[in-house]
């Protein structure tokens, strides 16, 4: 079974803190995702990545950077946390289907 | 217009009942339709998966496209208490490179009583 391992399931921060999301994926997968859920705006694409070290824009990636130094583990940054980043943070990787994705359990952020 | 529109429910019905989920779109070039499951507290998973027009089944499940009305549909057979969650379409014009996009509806929130 693949298996994608979020490090933190439950995080709270304070405003103004630097926040590490890491997630590392098991089944030697190219593609990885970081997605966040909230009620009624469903989920919202931040970054991918396709390849190691390479990484893409997403639809809402303001305040938020990536890292892909090794193939399995896929990390988002929050340079500067803030209260409008506190969400649920999900993420994914796929295969040579991009679009078949795996999801993590999320790591559910609070910033207060 | 948003290019997935998802009725966010909530749908409550009885166990054993037939259900309909439904996602409307107004990207033409979607070619590519999936249903993703997601419970409670934990991350979504596919269900469904298919491409272009038509009709796909899987048990109980029953996935339909008909890309001339821009309209998509899961169908739950003989629904189960285990069936409550959220259901989540999504849809891409493309399935690789790296400028695919996968765009998902905001999700559906289903509940069977037994």
């Amino acid at each position: 079974d693949v298996k994608v391992t979020q490090s933190s399931r439950y995080l709270v921060k304070r405003t103004g803190e630097k926040v590490f999301l890491e997630c590392v994926q098991d089944m030697d997968h190219e593609n990885m995702f970081w997605y966040r859920q909230d009620p009624g705006l469903g989920l919202r694409l931040i970054y991918f990545s396709y390849d190691v070290k390479m990484k893409e824009k997403g639809d809402i990636p303001e305040g938020y950077s990536v890292s892909r130094e090794k193939k399995e583990r896929f990390s988002l940054i929050l340079e500067s946390a803030s209260t409008n980043q506190t969400s649920m943070y999900l993420c994914a990787s796929s295969s040579t289907d991009p679009l078949w994705l795996f999801f993590g359990e999320g790591s559910r952020l609070t910033v207060l | 217009q948003k290019e997935v529109e998802q009725d966010p429910g909530p749908l409550s019905v009885p166990e054993g009942a037939i259900v309909s989920l439904n996602c409307t779109y107004s990207n033409s070039a979607f070619q590519y339709f999936m249903w993703y499951r997601q419970y409670s507290r934990k991350g979504p998973e596919l269900l469904m998966y298919t491409y272009s027009s038509g009709n796909k089944e899987d048990g109980r499940f029953t996935a339909q496209v008909d890309k001339s009305s821009k309209y998509i549909s899961l169908f739950i057979r003989d629904s189960q208490p285990s069936d409550s969650a959220t259901y989540l379409c999504a849809m891409s014009a493309n399935s690789g490179g790296s400028n695919y996009k996968l765009t998902f509806g905001k999700g559906t929130l289903l509940t069977v009583n037994p």
